[in-house]
């Protein structure tokens, strides 16, 4: 167990909706990653957040928003779903901004946008 | 674009016959070289972080090693526990982590 934990575990929608996933850090972590997992991309990055602000953004859609709130807690907003959307969506933590920490995995949302 | 490139996609042991698997990634910003484990259906799980050429790492059977282009994860006298998928990831310039497809490694007892 990493200590980060994820809910909900699965999650069935449909297109055009909006969901939203929600993780809590390891006590004491600072900075939060959310992942994007499907099957024909691997794990793509998405968003990094440090103690309520946004540190660093990878291939993130539009369509998606993050936040992290002052229990450092963080949510994952997923709008206008479409069918490709459906993928593991992972949150990690570590204790600080920068990389010299490595980060701990929650087990993931899975996603199936029908 | 900042790439990590892994190889083989799949490996199949014999317990107790090592091996290596390869990263290979972009030179150029590199801030950090991780390795994670991952189980089906879980999150990856942290084993090591390298930071600059010739550094090595051990954790039991495993042992990772950096050169100025490449990762290698050795694995030595392997068991069937050790049988998931590894993944390595780089961090470059602001905070951006590329991670690669994986190594599937089965080992058979």
């Amino acid at each position: 167990d990493s200590g980060v934990t994820q809910t909900p575990k699965h999650l069935i929608t449909a297109t055009g909706q909006r969901v939203t996933l929600r993780c809590s850090p390891r006590s004491g972590d600072l900075s939060v990653y959310w992942y994007q997992q499907s099957l024909d991309q691997g794990l793509q990055f998405l968003i990094q957040y440090y103690n309520g602000e946004e540190r660093a953004k990878g291939n993130i859609l539009e369509r998606f928003s993050a936040q992290q709130f002052p229990d450092l807690h963080s949510e994952l907003n997923l709008s206008s779903l479409e069918l490709g959307d459906s993928a593991l969506y992972f949150c990690a933590s570590s204790a600080t901004s920068g990389s010299a920490n490595e980060q701990f995995f929650g087990p993931g949302t899975r996603l199936t946008v029908l | 674009e900042d790439q990590v490139t892994q190889s083989p996609e799949a490996l199949r042991l014999q317990e107790g016959e090592s091996s290596s698997l390869n990263c290979s990634y972009t030179v150029s910003g590199l801030r950090g070289l991780f390795w994670y484990r991952q189980d089906p259906g879980k999150g990856p799980e942290f084993l090591f972080t390298l930071y600059s050429a010739g550094e090595e790492k051990e954790k039991e059977r495993l042992k990772a090693t950096l050169t100025k282009k490449e990762s290698f994860l050795h694995i030595t006298a392997p068991k069937p526990e050790d049988s998931a998928t590894y993944l390595c990831a780089a961090r470059y310039n602001f905070n951006k982590f590329y991670f690669g497809s994986g190594t599937k490694l089965n080992v058979k007892p």
